[in-house]
């Protein structure tokens, strides 16, 4: 079973546009969220991250919104660039259980179009 | 080197044989963790060190899969009587507190 799933495998947006990316999750242990940004014949790059006691956090065109009661995770990039086309990955651990390994979605893959 | 480092960067090999697959994590990070990510999947959790000591291995598939870090630093994934369905990306990753920082990933391809 699929504690972390991102149900949108692609996702197009024009160029300037909002892009949004969801993800949802089933484990109410997790408390603490991260967004992972991959581009093909390289290792995931940490984008922005969220912790349970919050319900937003914003850097710079990257903002995530975690809604706890509905166990779903948001990440807007606003405005979308072309450079930002790439595979997305929302990934869970439970800080409070003493730094459980991150668990990740399946990905959406973002095609942004000039 | 400023970040993780895995060797090789690719690895064909022959069903049946046995393969090492290198990590140098970021000095100084503790933390290191095995993933594997096969095609249109998210990385898929394998084992996690903490020091020199496995501190969860049960993403291991099976016990042809073992992996080691004798001196808290360098670890090696290995792999026996290796099978097609092995074929990925294996991705290593060291951690400061709460974020994990990847390294390229070895590509095997077992033929």
């Amino acid at each position: 079973d699929q504690q972390v799933k991102q149900n949108s495998p692609s996702l197009s947006v024009q160029e300037g546009r909002i892009s949004i990316l969801n993800c949802d999750y089933t484990n109410s242990m997790f408390d603490y969220f991260l967004w992972y940004k991959k581009y093909p014949a390289e290792g995931p790059t940490f984008l922005i991250s969220i912790s349970s006691i919050k319900d937003k956090n914003e850097d710079g065109r990257f903002t995530v919104f975690l809604n706890k009661s509905a166990k779903h995770l948001s990440l807007h990039i606003v405005p979308s660039q072309p450079g930002d086309s790439a595979v997305y990955f929302c990934a869970a651990s439970s800080l409070n259980s003493g730094n459980t390994p991150l668990v990740f979605g399946k990905g959406t893959r973002l095609s942004v179009i000039a | 080197g400023a970040g993780v480092s895995q060797t090789p960067s690719n690895k064909v090999t022959e069903k049946g044989k046995y393969v090492e697959l290198r990590c140098d994590p970021i000095s100084g990070h503790t933390a290191l963790y095995w993933y594997r990510q096969s095609l249109g999947q998210g990385p898929e959790f394998l084992i996690y060190f903490q020091g020199t000591g496995a501190a969860d291995d049960s993403g291991l598939p099976n016990d042809r899969f073992f992996a080691v870090r004798p001196e808290g630093s360098v670890s090696t994934l290995k792999i026996q009587r290796t099978e097609r369905g092995d074929s990925a990306v294996y991705l290593c990753a060291s951690s400061s507190e709460t974020e994990a920082f990847f390294g390229q990933g070895t590509r095997l391809t077992v033929v």
